[in-house]
């Protein structure tokens, strides 16, 4: 089955500084790559998502590139905000199989003052 | 608009016991699923639903069983506890089709004893 690494586990970055978070993933059959983001005491939720027939997608201050040929992507966060500071986890999955949803381990994200 | 509404918040079981984490969703969606999360492990899937009456099994269904009798709700069942269920249970739903994103809820936290 697909297996999700996900690194680093904890990051901590200064307001306004960039933060890069990335995930591998092992099915090359793999098309869908979504990322929650998690606040203390709720349920994930989606902030960002790629489809493999595109390299990047942005959204405001944050983005997602995929590179097919390695199977990596990796979630960039640019002007970092205290609100910011949230567990997140990268996904993968095959496009049309919603139960084979594979989530990575998470990355702690402390945006300091 | 409530979303996906997850009770209890909060249990704590005894050793044996058994209960029912209850699920609810009000968007009209025909998936809903069953996730624990642990600790630098990420969400797992427990078991998942396609619609009313279709139940099937996750990654991790063993000492678990659900119902799936409305659209509207998805009740997770614990017969015999364990302190290996000790965990944060998430119940999220999606339209399922295509890449739909997954609306979780809340979260109950369970400590078994």
């Amino acid at each position: 089955g697909e297996n999700v690494e996900q690194h680093p586990s904890t990051l901590s970055v200064q307001e306004g500084d960039s933060a890069v978070i990335k995930c591998t993933y092992s099915d090359s059959a793999s098309n869908y790559f979504p990322w929650y983001k998690q606040e203390l005491g709720k349920g994930p939720q989606l902030i960002i998502d790629i489809r493999s027939n595109v390299g990047e997608k942005k959204d405001q201050r944050i983005a997602v590139t995929l590179n097919k040929t390695a199977k990596h992507f990796s979630l960039h966060i640019t002007e970092t905000q205290p609100e910011d500071s949230a567990v997140y986890f990268c996904a993968a999955s095959i496009r049309g199989t919603a139960s084979k949803l594979t989530f990575g381990t998470g990355t702690r994200l402390q945006v300091t003052l | 608009n409530a979303g996906v509404t997850q009770t209890p918040k909060f249990r704590i079981l005894k050793i044996g016991q058994s209960m029912t984490l209850q699920c609810a969703q009000d968007m009209n969606h025909n998936y809903m699923y069953w996730y624990r999360q642990d600790p630098g492990m990420g969400l797992k899937l427990i078991y998942y639903s396609v619609g009313a009456g279709i139940t099937d099994k996750g990654e991790v269904p063993n000492g678990y069983n659900v119902s799936r009798s409305t659209t509207e709700d998805f009740p997770l069942r614990l017969e015999l506890a364990a302190p290996s269920q000790t965990s944060v249970y998430f119940c999220a739903s999606s339209t399922g089709t295509g890449d739909s994103p997954l609306h979780f809820g809340n979260g109950t936290r369970l400590t078994v004893t």
